[in-house]
């Protein structure tokens, strides 16, 4: 079966550091996509990067990056020049086999600060 | 962008109401949109699939009876939670695919309080 395991419920990071949000994966399935959204505390899901299976070079936008380790089936979010407005909890998401559906992971509550 | 917007964003009601959430997408069409449900400090839970023009597929444990959804047209889908009693207060959330593309856009929630 396909799950998405977070195992940092929590990380603190002070102002300007960067941090990076662990996430590993399991499927048998060679075309899958990863995803990573933030939510904050209103509640709100915020897209931020997307990784394909089949992606040659690793994801960025902007201050977010996935760093994709394929053999160990990794894929974690690097936020550069972290800003306090970054506190969130932070989502990694697979798109299940053979559909459109998402399958979560437990989250990772982000802190940063000054 | 790609902005999808709920409503209301906050609801609270009596036990045995009815109550509806809109879910649009403002800036694109989506052939199928997603209703999740939210508890508190936990991760979403898929409820059901909705697709424009077809009858929403639900995940196991999810009564269709009690959470009805309808995807009229590509750009709203509905969620109805019937005969609503305390345990289905929650935090709804919708999201919708555009087109092709893997990535799903969230509306903002809705926290539902049933009394």
């Amino acid at each position: 079966a396909q799950k998405i395991t977070q195992t940092q419920p929590g990380m603190f990071v002070q102002e300007k550091e960067a941090v990076t949000l662990d996430c590993t994966y399991d499927t048998s399935d060679p075309s899958y996509g990863l995803f990573w959204y933030k939510q904050p505390s209103s509640g709100e899901m915020i897209f931020l990067i997307y990784q394909g299976s089949y992606d040659q070079q690793n994801a960025t936008e902007g201050r977010y990056s996935l760093n994709f380790q394929k053999a160990r089936k990794s894929a974690n979010l690097v936020i550069s020049a972290s800003q306090l407005g970054d506190s969130a909890m932070y989502f990694c998401a697979m798109r299940e086999k053979g559909t459109d559906k998402l399958i979560f992971g437990t989250g990772t509550r982000l802190q940063v600060f000054p | 962008g790609a902005v999808v917007s709920q409503h209301p964003s906050r609801v609270i009601c009596k036990s045995g109401t009815s109550v509806k959430i809109e879910c649009r997408s403002l800036d694109f069409q989506a052939t199928t949109m997603f209703w999740y449900r939210q508890f508190p400090k936990q991760s979403l839970m898929l409820m059901a699939t909705s697709n424009e023009g077809s009858k929403a597929t639900y995940e196991q444990g999810v009564e269709k009876d009690k959470f009805l959804i309808n995807h009229a047209s590509l750009t709203l889908s509905t969620l109805t939670v019937t005969s609503a009693h305390p345990e289905d207060s929650s935090f709804y959330i919708c999201s919708a695919k555009r087109g092709l593309s893997d990535t799903q856009y969230f509306g903002p929630g809705t926290r539902l309080t049933v009394l």
